[in-house]
């Protein structure tokens, strides 16, 4: 099945602590993405990525980071900078990230701060 | 600055009730507007993409037509398994790459 597998579907983090998501795709795009998703608010543009070992910063970048070693990975690190990271992330792939193509989504992590 | 705003916010239906949701956007060259649903906890799910003014698209009961300022999602005889938030987006004119800016969303509620 081809696909976007987002993980852990819940993640808590203490305050202070570093934590990584975990995205993965086998659908062979070229681009992902990492969206946040909060009440009322449109989904936010974190990172994304066009092409391996490349990535540029989103719209909300600062106190996150991300990498991107191989196509089907793109995990993002939550960084204690971070200071209001409780919200709902969810990751995107594009076929290329040049073409005016639809994304498609992760089932998403939703990142509570205890 | 590229915007959507969509609206209402909220709208609730009994089913067979027809409705339009609207999306208003400003952005500089369209290159797509997009349409999604998103059921609780879960991510967006694709429904329809709209590229200029005039075209439409439908998908059962679904119907997504295109302006040069807005798209609407017209809901005909609407059932209860269609309750969900549905989500706007249009590529960011600024950008050649495919980042999206997103409106809020309209949260949809069909009573049986």
């Amino acid at each position: 099945d081809g696909g976007i597998t987002q993980s852990p579907k819940y993640l808590f983090r203490k305050e202070g602590q570093n934590v990584t998501l975990s995205c993965e795709q086998n659908l062979n795009h070229d681009a992902m993405y990492w969206y946040r998703q909060d009440p009322g608010q449109g989904l936010r543009l974190i990172y994304y990525s066009q092409i391996v070992n490349d990535f540029q910063k989103g719209d909300i970048a600062e106190g996150y980071s991300v990498s991107r070693e191989k196509k089907e990975s793109f995990p993002l690190t939550v960084t204690s900078a971070q200071k209001n990271p409780t919200a709902f992330y969810l990751c995107a792939t594009t076929r290329t990230g040049i073409m005016n193509t639809e994304a498609f989504f992760g089932q998403g992590t939703r990142l509570t701060v205890v | 600055e590229d915007q959507v705003t969509q609206s209402p916010e909220a709208l609730r239906l009994q089913e067979g009730e027809s409705s339009s949701l609207n999306c208003s956007y400003t952005v500089s060259g369209l290159r797509g507007l997009f349409w999604y649903r998103q059921d609780p906890g879960k991510g967006p799910e694709f429904l329809f993409t709209l590229y200029s003014a005039g075209e439409e698209k439908e998908k059962e009961r679904l119907k997504a037509t295109l302006t040069k300022k807005e798209s609407f999602l017209h809901i005909t005889a609407p059932k209860p398994e269609d309750s969900a938030t549905y989500l706007c987006a249009v590529i960011q004119g600024s950008s050649n790459t495919g980042k999206l800016i997103f409106g809020q969303g309209t949260t949809l509620q069909v009573k049986p």
